[in-house]
């Protein structure tokens, strides 16, 4: 089905190893974006792309980087993990930064646990 | 500080009932705004959304209403069925879309049967 697809969707990490987790779209969506959830706390942004070759900081870019290697994949990677990066990891797109009318569509998440 | 409130965590419901979720926000730039539905070990969904230029847009069971004057959203749910059971969040974006979505911590919508 076409979307947005996250790998892996489980992951434990220990304090101070890396890793990069993965999205991909098939949609030819030219935005793309990085969101963590956290218990109370809601959606927050970690970074975006709204284009191709364009990234920017969002609410809670500390300790981690992006990569958008092409129009379908935008990447996350946490250079050294701390428990206080547990969390879910939702990566979206949409076609462009407007998310009049439909917003943007979500990934089924990526449950990282930071040990 | 937080730009897009929704200030219950949690709503229980009967079954054929309606469920009210409401949203508040203190960016006056904000003019778009989105209801997104979320189930355990899902990603979110779009639900609806609204325009700041209207006060109300309505999908079948779902609308919302937009009280500009109030920087307060509100989602109606009518009826409330079992598998409306899910986390609604609240999202707003300003200058006719060109920034990110903002959103709210969400509340836990219950229906019961």
């Amino acid at each position: 089905n076409a979307g947005v697809t996250q790998t892996p969707k489980f992951q434990v990490l220990k304090t101070g190893q890396s890793m990069t987790l993965q999205c991909a779209q098939d949609m030819n969506h030219n935005s793309m974006y990085w969101y963590r959830q956290d218990p109370g706390m809601g959606l927050r942004l970690i970074y975006y792309s709204a284009s191709e070759g364009t990234t920017d900081k969002g609410e809670v870019p500390n300790g981690y980087n992006v990569s958008r290697l092409n129009k379908r994949e935008f990447s996350l990677r946490l250079e050294s993990a701390a428990p206080s990066q547990t969390s879910v990891y939702f990566c979206a797109s949409s076609q462009s930064q407007t998310p009049i009318p439909y917003g943007y569509t979500f990934g089924s998440g990526t449950r990282l646990t930071v040990v | 500080d937080q730009q897009v409130k929704q200030n219950s965590p949690s709503l229980s419901v009967q079954e054929g009932r309606i469920s009210i979720l409401n949203c508040d926000y203190t960016n006056s730039m904000f003019d778009y705004f989105l209801w997104y539905k979320k189930y355990p070990a899902e990603g979110p969904t779009f639900l609806i959304s609204i325009s700041s230029i209207k006060d109300k847009n309505e999908d079948g069971r779902f609308t919302v209403f937009l009280n500009k004057s109030a920087k307060h959203l509100s989602l109606h749910i009518v009826p409330s069925q079992p598998g409306d059971s899910a986390v609604y969040f609240c999202a707003a974006s300003e200058f006719g879309g060109n920034t990110p979505l903002v959103f709210g911590k969400g509340t836990r919508l219950s229906v019961i049967a």
